[in-house]
């Protein structure tokens, strides 16, 4: 079975940082694009950043840039989030998501959307 | 970015019944759009990708349509399950953006 289990949510005062992961399983992990994606309470869906299989490239939503970074261990079937620098705005269900991509042969590009979510972690950001 | 809207923001439906939720892009985002299910207390689940073809075990009652700015989920008979919040997403351009959501709720 497919899963993508996340791990390391909290409560943090507003400035401080935290990191959190996620465990894959029944897929082959090095395979694929991971994205995080974000819920604020009571809010739509964002996405916050993702990173190619080999971590030679990475992409940030603008209000993360330069306090957020995504990594991943491919031997370890983990994907990370660290967070610096939180601020309440932060504080949002953190879903671990899956990429997965269809090729269009007019444009010659991948297209890549979400096919599988793991069930979330909670950060708190409040003092 | 790409701003996505979806219409109405809640629908009220009969058990049986068919719902039609309605997305509209900002600027043209060819079939590079997908719809996920959300119920309360879950993660997402897609639902349809390439604004029509469903996901792996998605019942046939779901099916989109649509292209370029224009786009509909249809729900051809509600089931209870199948009260929840929906979201569009345009993955055409980056940064991937959502709509706001359409919640079907039970008339």
């Amino acid at each position: 079975e497919v899963q993508l289990v996340e791990s390391g949510g909290g409560l943090v005062q507003p400035g401080g940082s935290l990191r959190f992961s996620c465990a894959a399983s029944g897929f082959t992990f090095s395979n694929y694009w991971m994205s995080w994606v974000r819920q604020a309470p009571g809010k739509g869906l964002e996405w916050v950043a993702n990173i190619k299989q080999d971590a030679s490239e990475k992409y940030y939503v603008d209000s993360v840039k330069g306090r957020f970074t995504i990594s991943r261990d491919n031997a370890k079937n983990s994907l990370y989030l660290e967070m610096d620098s939180l601020r309440a705005e932060d504080t949002a269900v953190y879903y671990c998501v899956r990429d997965w991509h269809h090729y269009d042969t007019l444009t010659r590009q991948y297209y890549y959307y979400m096919d599988v979510w793991g069930k979330g972690t909670t950060v708190t950001v409040s003092s | 970015e790409i701003v996505m809207t979806q219409s109405p923001a809640t629908l009220s439906v009969s058990p049986g019944e068919r719902a039609t939720l309605s997305c509209r892009a900002s600027q043209s985002v060819s079939s590079n759009l997908a719809w996920y299910q959300q119920k309360p207390g879950q993660a997402p689940r897609l639902l349809i990708f390439g604004a029509s073809t469903r996901a792996t075990g998605i019942p046939a009652r779901f099916s989109g349509s649509g292209s370029g700015t224009e786009f509909t989920l249809t729900i051809s008979s509600l089931q209870s399950e199948d009260f929840a919040v929906y979201y569009c997403q345009q993955y055409n351009r980056w940064p991937r953006t959502f709509g706001q959501g359409t919640k079907v709720e039970i008339k």
